[in-house]
């Protein structure tokens, strides 16, 4: 069974861009979470989507937002990219939802903002 | 709030030692869930050993085992006969139960353990 992919694997983008993020989950599993990784704040969870509903979300900015789509892959969108957005931003699923604290990691998408 | 602490940034151990990673967290809540997650370099993360608060038998899975202390609050893990595969980023992790299907994982800021051969 193929594991939680997430693209583009490494990007590049400039102050004041957006950018999108894709998750395609383990085949059956209906929950995807986000969460932004950096080196001083560890991780940070940014939202959850179960069964194309956002169930839970972060503190983040309104510029971060997801959905999610009927076969459970997900996107993330940042708006505005400020320098601070610069981070690995992974996803996780889970079979059912994400409150069992069992997640499945992809291997993330590093962002770098100039 | 909850938090999580990680005190120890970076550990090295000797290949076959055993080493122990220092958890503790805070939280006002009495029931819970606590884990070890594991992330190899360039590698996805992945879960090593999962702990409820309400048990008291220490969660065990094969060379990695914890020492939980509910009344200290601390959930420390140990690895046995410590392998170059190891080496990795390991991040302890607390879900309280009161949010309902609001829970949210809290998680520390990591130990990098490298293991020498």
């Amino acid at each position: 069974k193929a594991g939680v992919t997430q693209t583009p694997r490494y990007l590049i983008k400039t102050r004041g861009q957006q950018v999108t993020l894709s998750c395609s989950p383990i085949s059956g599993h209906r929950s995807v979470s986000w969460y932004q990784q950096t080196p001083g704040q560890g991780l940070q969870f940014l939202f959850e989507y179960f069964s194309e509903t956002q169930r839970n979300k972060g503190n983040f900015p309104g510029r971060f937002s997801g959905r999610q789509f009927s076969n459970s892959r997900s996107e993330m969108n940042v708006s505005t990219l400020e320098l601070g957005d610069s981070a690995l931003y992974l996803c996780a699923s889970s079979l059912t939802s994400a409150n069992t604290g069992e997640l499945f990691f992809g291997e993330g998408s590093r962002l770098t903002v100039l | 709030a909850q938090t999580v602490t990680q005190s120890q940034p970076e550990m090295s151990v000797q290949e076959a030692e055993t080493v122990t990673l220092s958890c503790t967290y805070d939280t006002s809540e009495n029931n819970y869930y606590l884990f070890w997650y594991k992330q190899p370099p360039s590698r996805q993360m992945i879960l090593v050993i999962r702990q409820e608060a309400y048990k008291q038998q220490n969660a065990t899975e094969n060379r990695f085992s914890v020492n939980f202390q509910k009344a200290a609050k601390s959930f420390s893990l140990k690895i046995s006969d410590s392998q170059l595969g190891d080496t990795a980023m390991y991040f302890c992790a607390f879900m309280g139960t009161n949010a309902g299907n609001n829970r949210k994982l809290i998680w520390g800021l990591g130990t990098s353990l490298a293991v020498n051969p």
